[in-house]
């Protein structure tokens, strides 16, 4: 079974630059997390979907950040503009619907921003 | 969301057990204690996961203290491939919380040829 897929896998852009990351959860999986992760520390919560709705987002900075999932299967997590303060890991998860379940994570896309 | 605590980091020998505490004073009753772990340049992977009793998988063992308010990660025998940083996580059966994951900074685990 293919695990979650992410890309891209690294990405280098300037500040004020648009940066869009994609990611495809196990197949099967309803539910669907983009986390953040800054160096040194764990990763955090940006938003959760069941299907294509986004049921948690209050920590996505809305300013700047957007997410779709189209269909309830692919995702895309959108920054623009980028600031130099966005440079960490962007996690994509997904785990079957319901409260429990085992959350399965992707390699991460590493963005860095200069 | 109830916190715990762990060391920031922690060393071993390979082939060595290995005994990663975690303490969770505040636990309630309908807490799940589960462990992820995260390799250098991956995304965190499931380890384990209790309620009450000692529980063992093909990766790991987990020890929970009667009064529940700590656990233990155990590794039977570390090899290289184990390090990483460890994270301890309370996740409510019941509550809205179960949905996701709320990770702390966890312990870096070094494993020693």
């Amino acid at each position: 079974e293919a695990g979650v897929v992410q890309s891209p896998r690294y990405k280098i852009i300037e500040k004020k630059q648009p940066v869009a990351f994609w990611c495809n959860p196990i197949s099967g999986h309803n539910t669907l997390y983009w986390y953040r992760q800054n160096l040194g520390q764990g990763p955090e919560l940006l938003i959760r979907y069941e299907n294509e709705e986004a049921v948690d987002d209050s920590q996505l900075p809305k300013d700047r950040f957007s997410a779709e999932r189209l269909k309830g299967v692919d995702s895309t997590l959108k920054i623009q503009p980028a600031e130099l303060g966005d440079s960490a890991v962007y996690l994509c998860a997904s785990s079957r619907g319901g409260s429990g379940n085992t959350i399965y994570f992707g390699e991460g896309s590493w963005l860095t921003v200069v | 969301d109830a916190k715990t605590t762990q060391p920031n980091s922690m060393e071993s020998n390979e082939e060595e057990p290995v005994h990663l505490p975690c303490n969770h004073s505040t636990i309630s009753g309908t807490d799940y204690i589960h462990w992820y772990r995260q390799l250098p340049s991956q995304g965190p992977e499931y380890v384990i996961h209790g309620l009450t009793s000692n529980v063992n998988n093909r990766m790991a063992s987990l020890a929970i203290a009667e009064d529940r308010k700590s656990s233990t990660l155990i590794l039977h025998r570390a090899t290289l491939r184990d390090a990483a940083v460890y994270y301890c996580i309370l996740r409510d059966r019941n509550g809205g919380s179960n949905y996701k994951l709320t990770f702390g900074k966890g312990t870096l685990l070094t494993v020693n040829p």
